[in-house]
């Protein structure tokens, strides 16, 4: 079992739509939370991070944490085209090391 | 956020030959680095944790031998990649801070090395 899933992509929505993307962990004793977005060639760049049960927003962004279920989601509201790229979720657990996903491609049509 | 600087961003080298990265943290002093590797569609794998003034603690199947890392001050650390072969060839990412809990972890740019 894999210590950080995403779910397959790739991901496609229209312009304007929500954007929805899920992330699973096995490690019960993470303790923070973070999304990355990553584009073509490019490093990965912090979207949010998240660390308490719960929903976290910042602009179009909210992040959402599930700790009894080991599950965190990012959702993207008004989805622009710019926001096409990977999207990575990490994980730190108790060994302070993050573990990334294997990543979520999502492309948003104009 | 933090500023992490890499250098060389882009590095083309004959087989056999040893490659230099640096990752400098410009705006505060890392007592911890980590590198990453990434392969084509790949995500990011940590390669090791680079700890200033002692030895970096490499991950399981990353041969410590031929990815020399030294962390010689608070605001550098590099990474050596010794008689590199093609298979080398990847997209090196460093990253500074976040050991901590809730200490968020910044990333270089990366280098993007192609071995012949």
């Amino acid at each position: 079992q894999k210590e950080v899933e995403q779910n397959s992509g790739p991901l496609s929505v229209p312009e304007g739509a929500i954007a929805s993307l899920n992330c699973t962990y096995s490690d019960r004793g993470s303790q923070s939370f973070f999304w990355y977005r990553q584009y073509s060639g490019k490093s990965p760049e912090l979207i949010m991070s998240i660390y308490s049960n719960g929903d976290k927003e910042d602009g179009r962004f909210t992040a959402q944490l599930n700790k009894a279920s080991q599950y965190v989601s990012l959702l993207i509201r008004d989805s622009q085209p710019s926001d096409s790229a990977t999207y990575l979720c990490a994980v730190r657990g108790s060994a302070r090391q993050l573990t990334f996903g294997s990543g979520t491609q999502l492309t948003v049509l104009p | 956020g933090a500023v992490v600087s890499q250098h060389p961003s882009w590095v083309i080298c004959k087989s056999g030959t040893s490659v230099k990265i640096e990752c400098r943290s410009l705006d505060f002093q890392a007592t911890t680095m980590f590198w990453y590797r990434q392969f084509p569609k790949q995500s990011l794998m940590l390669m090791a944790t680079s700890n200033e003034g002692s030895k970096a603690t490499y991950e399981q199947g990353v041969e410590k031998d031929k990815f020399l890392i030294n962390h010689a001050s608070l605001t550098l650390s590099t990474l050596t990649v010794t008689s590199a072969h093609p298979e080398d060839s990847s997209f090196y990412i460093c990253s500074s801070g976040g050991a901590a809990y809730q200490e968020t972890q910044y990333f270089g740019p990366g280098t993007r090395l192609l071995v012949l």
